[in-house]
């Protein structure tokens, strides 16, 4: 049972490539959630998804897009990178339910760009 | 829109001193979340507080949801240098509806802890 998995787990990139975050869950998670980790700023959601097909903006969206075409995966991607985007960037997963549920957190992705 | 706020920021303390993060937020929360993440780690879900009042213990930690479900506190008593890290909480993002699990992380208070 690997939890809550994310590819990969450093990065460095020029400004302007684009690249895509994989994070995949084995706990049949409803809810998955895209963070980005900056110092100082705690955690701050970029977007989320309540189930598959279906994804939704959080706190700080712009830049990014994501899909989860499959229950278990939820993409992360950057069309266009630019140095403010360098940071940690942390997928996480709960059940889905009326009151909130721990979330599980992956490993995170440490991406820089140049 | 919905802050949470940790107090403070840094805390560093000499092994088997106490240890006191404190949470507050800008509207009523129905629950509160705590996590720890060590360096260079990933966050890890502690507890979570629902009741107005609430006291939970984890061995030494000690966490409490205030009356007015509107602050919390994590109290760690003789502090290890295994409870090093960052210490979270997290309230609901409702905005008004539900919140589909989406959480409002405070900035976190980072623990160092010297032998």
């Amino acid at each position: 049972n690997a939890g809550v998995t994310q590819t990969p787990k450093f990065r460095v990139l020029k400004t302007g490539q684009s690249m895509t975050l994989l994070c995949a869950q084995d706990m049949n998670h409803e809810y998955m959630y895209w963070y980005r980790q900056d110092p100082g700023m705690g955690l701050r959601l970029i977007h989320y998804s309540v189930g598959e097909g279906t994804t939704a903006k959080g706190e700080v969206p712009d830049g990014y897009n994501v899909s989860r075409l499959k229950k278990q995966n939820f993409l992360l991607g950057l069309e266009s990178a630019a140095p403010s985007q360098t940071s940690v960037y942390f997928c996480a997963s709960s059940y889905s339910s009326f009151h909130n549920q721990p979330q599980h957190f992956g490993d995170g992705t440490r991406l820089s760009i140049l | 829109g919905q802050q949470v706020m940790q107090i403070p920021q840094y805390q560093h303390v000499q092994e088997g001193e106490d240890f006191t993060t404190y949470c507050n937020s800008s509207t009523t929360l129905s629950n509160i979340q705590w996590y720890k993440q060590r360096p260079g780690g990933h966050p890890v879900f502690l507890i979570q507080l629902v009741k107005s009042g609430e006291v939970k213990k984890q061995k030494r930690l000690t966490f409490q949801f205030g009356e007015a479900k509107k602050n919390s506190s994590l109290h760690i008593t003789a502090t290890q240098t295994t409870d090093v890290g960052t210490y979270f909480c997290a309230g609901p993002r409702n905005a008004g509806g539900t919140s589909y699990g989406k959480l409002t992380f405070g900035q976190g208070t980072i623990l160092t802890v010297h032998p």
